[in-house]
């Protein structure tokens, strides 16, 4: 059973530019979640979804920054007009939903360096 | 709000020592607990977790107990190895408040030497 996929592994960036992140959910689960961690820092939570529809945003910053997970295909967040301290690394995660099957289950992550 | 507190590290021991991180939260409701661990360049591991207090989560000779009188959930392994050395995060969820985001503590750095 694959595991959280996301990619790309390493993405660079100058500043200006948009960068996309991509996410697929482990097999069977239909929440998303992503978590931003910046150098020597624990992980942030910016944005909870699941298909088609976001639950909570209230850790995504006001500008910029958007995220989806379509019908099909796989999660994205995009961050727009990338500035130096956009630099991080991004995770996903993934869990079933259930009221009783809450685990996240963590992907390797994006490792976005911003020039 | 919701926040978790960490020991800072890094912590350095000698193989076959004993290990305890300490990790205290604060939470309405009852949170569920977690212990993540991430290696060097890697994304987070769940290592353990406990839903309910006097829950003990145990894996790998790791072991966790859910105190919610002292709101607490130290990690513990009676003898640590160089393969553990990494870099621990202590989280919790809110599920029953609806928020199933986690939140992390800073994260604490264990350095085994052999």
């Amino acid at each position: 059973n694959a595991g959280v996929m996301q990619n790309p592994r390493h993405l660079v960036r100058r500043r200006g530019q948009e960068a996309r992140l991509r996410c697929s959910p482990m097999k069977g689960h239909s929440h998303v979640y992503w978590y931003r961690q910046l150098p020597e820092e624990g992980l942030k939570f910016m944005v909870y979804l699941q298909k088609e529809n976001i639950i909570d945003e209230s850790g995504m910053p006001k500008e910029r920054f958007s995220a989806e997970f379509p019908k099909e295909g796989p999660s994205i967040l995009r961050i727009q007009q990338v500035v130096r301290g956009d630099s991080a690394a991004y995770f996903c995660a993934s869990s079933l939903g259930t009221a009783t099957q809450e685990t996240q289950y963590f992907g390797p992550g994006t490792r976005l360096l911003v020039l | 709000g919701n926040s978790v507190t960490q020991m800072e590290g890094p912590v350095t021991l000698s193989e076959e020592a004993f290990l305890t991180i300490n990790c205290t939260y604060t939470a309405t409701g009852y949170p569920s607990l977690f212990w993540y661990v991430q290696y060097p360049g890697e994304g987070l591991q769940l290592l353990l977790k406990a839903t309910k207090a006097d829950d003990k989560g145990s894996n790998k000779g790791f072991e966790a107990t859910y105190r919610k009188e002292t709101t607490s959930f130290h990690l513990e392994k009676g003898s640590v190895q160089v393969s553990d050395s990494a870099v621990y995060f202590c989280a919790l969820s809110a599920m029953d408040t609806g928020r199933r985001a986690l939140t992390f503590g800073s994260g604490t750095r264990l350095q085994v030497q052999p």
